[in-house]
């Protein structure tokens, strides 16, 4: 099955500054990757998403690019603000048939005002 | 975005006791719904994915006749935990795929004493 990789664990950063999360992933038939955000005690809320026929998206301060060829994907936001605080998850999932997406582990950013 | 709500959103029971958590997808067809268990500050482990009108697949380590789960129609799943114990709690979330998109329910806090 698929495996996500996703690094770091947690990120601390000054307001202003860049965070950049990545993940890989094992399974090269995986063509469509999701982030999701958390905040604490809520639902995890799409904020971006990526087909194994884009090498990049951007939307306004965040960014995604991915390799296929070295099976990873990265999730940037520029300018950090304190509302970006929150778990970031990354996914990967194989679009049709099932379509049954496995998560990283989640990455804890904190913006620190 | 497509809605999916979830009820209760807290639940504290007795050990022993029974609870139906309940997923609805307000303004699209959700043939499959996905059962999500998160303790804190880790992933989302996916417990079971619910298809409307046949038995749910179970992960590997969940125990299907501890949670069950219905998937009656297209906007509503039930997860019901039985017999409930403490190790139990943990907050328990729902999502359910509209599309290539797959939106989640907002979580409900099970605490069993």
């Amino acid at each position: 099955g698929e495996n996500v990789e996703q690094h770091p664990s947690t990120l601390s950063v000054q307001e202003g500054d860049s965070a950049v999360i990545k993940c890989t992933y094992s399974d090269s038939a995986s063509n469509y990757f999701p982030w999701y955000k958390q905040e604490l005690g809520k639902r995890p809320q799409l904020i971006i998403d990526i087909r194994s026929n884009v090498g990049e998206k951007k939307d306004q301060r965040i960014a995604v690019t991915l390799n296929k060829t070295a099976k990873h994907f990265s999730l940037h936001i520029t300018e950090t603000q304190p509302e970006d605080s929150a778990v970031y998850f990354c996914a990967a999932s194989i679009r049709g048939g099932s379509y049954i997406p496995t998560f990283g582990r989640g990455t804890s950013l904190i913006v620190h005002p | 975005g497509a809605v999916v709500s979830q009820h209760p959103s807290r639940v504290i029971c007795k050990s022993g006791t029974s609870v139906k958590i309940e997923c609805r997808s307000l303004d699209f067809q959700a043939t499959t719904m996905f059962w999500y268990r998160q303790f804190p500050k880790q992933s989302l482990m996916l417990m079971a994915t619910s298809n409307e009108g046949s038995k749910a697949t179970y992960e590997q380590g969940v125990e299907k006749d501890k949670f069950l789960i219905n998937h009656a129609s297209l906007t509503l799943s039930t997860l019901t935990v039985t017999s409930a114990h403490p190790e139990d709690s943990s907050f328990y979330i729902c999502s359910a795929r509209g599309g290539r998109e797959q939106f989640f329910g907002p979580g409900t806090r099970l605490t069993v004493l």
